[in-house]
């Protein structure tokens, strides 16, 4: 069974903080992703990377930066973190290629005041 | 550009009602098309996929059918219960690129009353 952990579940910052998003996968998978999701806008890319040192720009990138340190780990950076940042933050990994099956983590809910 | 529209944003039904979720994408060739179901506290997770036109795809009860004539992927249950109470996300994978992309919809929740 595919195994994508999060942490931390949530998170609470402030405005210019510095906070960042880890994601785990034991799964021997290439792709990792973040998304993020909001109510009315559904799951949007933010970064996602098909290797260790690979980093691939998503459909929402701006504010975030993100790093891939190894196979199994996938990082998210918020460095000046704003409100508009608030949101339910998801990791997924998939083998890679074309129709690949997402297998995603359970998510961090990140709160910036 | 790919996308995927899903009509309804929130859906609320009884127990034993017949459930449709319309999916209508946009994208050349013939990308993978998903339904992934999100419970409460948890990630999405797949339903089912398809492929080629025609295929059908199923999972718990669920179904929907691959329909390039309509460019569509509706989501189908006869009769739903109150477990099925979750956020639904039409996707799809485009065919002719050489890297892992996926385009979601923006989910409908469906709520289930006993």
């Amino acid at each position: 069974e595919a195994a994508v952990t999060q942490s931390p579940r949530n998170k609470v910052t402030v405005t210019g903080g510095n906070v960042t998003l880890s994601c785990r996968q034991t799964n021997s998978h290439n792709y990792m992703y973040w998304y993020r999701q909001d109510t009315g806008h559904g799951l949007r890319l933010i970064h996602y990377s098909y290797g260790a040192g690979n980093l691939q720009i998503g459909d929402v990138p701006d504010g975030y930066k993100a790093t891939r340190t190894t196979q199994e780990d996938f990082f998210l950076l918020l460095e000046l973190a704003s409100p508009s940042q608030t949101s339910l933050y998801f990791c997924a990994s998939s083998p890679g290629g074309c129709a690949e099956t997402l297998y995603f983590g359970s998510g961090t809910r990140l709160t910036v005041l | 550009g790919d996308s995927v529209t899903q009509t309804e944003g929130q859906v609320a039904l009884s127990e034993e009602d017949f459930l449709t979720i319309h999916c209508n994408y946009s994208a050349s060739g013939y990308p993978t098309l998903f339904w992934y179901v999100q419970y409460p506290g948890e990630g999405p997770q797949l339903l089912f996929r398809a492929s080629r036109d025609k295929e059908k795809g199923s999972s718990r009860g669920f179904e929907a059918t691959y329909d390039k004539g309509t460019t569509s992927f509706h989501l189908r249950k006869a009769s739903v219960q109150e477990s099925d109470s979750a956020v639904y996300y039409c996707a799809l994978s485009p065919s002719n690129t050489g890297y892992q992309n996926f385009y979601f919809g923006k989910g409908t929740s469906l709520t289930v009353i006993p």
